[in-house]
């Protein structure tokens, strides 16, 4: 059974373009992580959010953790190519511990 | 520091045989992880090591076992293989845990079941 979804589970757009991608579940979660994993590599860490409402910014990457703590969006302004890959939240129950993973977002940026 | 490494990165296997990963976390990280990645059923949890400890085991069969050294490298050990196991196998490491548990993966070991 799939605990956390994510949607849309594809997206290809041109570069400059803005874009959303969803994280949501129906359980509360006590903190949150967004990865993007490249082709051929393990995924790397962008964010982590613990609290609700809370939003984090990573340059052109803006994350928004649900006042209620069951969802998150990751939003990319400007979309680079180099920005193509999957993204992945993780949730977890217990403080760190024991993560979920999401199906992951494939994004794909044209030049 | 070096990032997390995992070896082999390629593995052909056939049906019935085991196998072993070895991963060596970042040094000073006391936890490591192991995940599975499918295309199918997407990255799954398949257990936690803090300090040679098991602290969390995912939903998978006896099958899979791991094991911690007192340096913090870690082994995960597959035993009589299925078409199944064929998956991208990653572990992570992590200081110590906690609600900011910054997870940083290896590249991964690719395993194929014959």
């Amino acid at each position: 059974t799939q605990l956390l979804e994510q949607s849309p589970q594809f997206l290809s757009i041109q570069e400059g373009e803005n874009l959303t991608v969803y994280c949501n579940s129906s359980s509360v979660f006590s903190s949150l992580q967004w990865y993007r994993q490249e082709p051929g590599e393990g995924p790397v860490l962008l964010v982590t959010v613990v609290t609700g409402g809370e939003v984090k910014k990573l340059k052109r990457l803006t994350f928004q953790f649900g006042d209620a703590r069951k969802d998150s969006s990751l939003h990319i302004t400007a979309a680079q190519p180099g920005d193509t890959g999957l993204y992945l939240c993780a949730a977890s129950h217990n403080y760190g511990q024991n993560f979920v993973f999401g199906p992951g977002t494939r994004l794909s940026v044209l030049p | 520091k070096a990032g997390v490494t995992q070896t082999p990165r390629y593995l052909i296997k056939t049906r019935g045989q085991q196998v072993t990963l070895s991963c060596s976390p970042i040094s000073g990280h006391r936890s490591v992880s192991w995940y599975q990645q499918t295309p199918g059923q997407g990255l799954q949890f398949l257990f936690e090591y803090f300090s040679e400890t098991q602290r969390n085991k995912g939903n998978f069969p006896g099958r899979f076992s791991g094991r911690q050294f007192s340096n913090s490298r870690s082994e995960m050990n597959v035993s009589t293989l299925e078409l199944g196991d064929s998956a991208l196998y990653l572990c992570a490491s992590s200081p110590y845990g906690g609600v900011y548990n910054e997870q940083f993966f290896g590249p991964g070991t690719r395993l194929t079941v014959l």
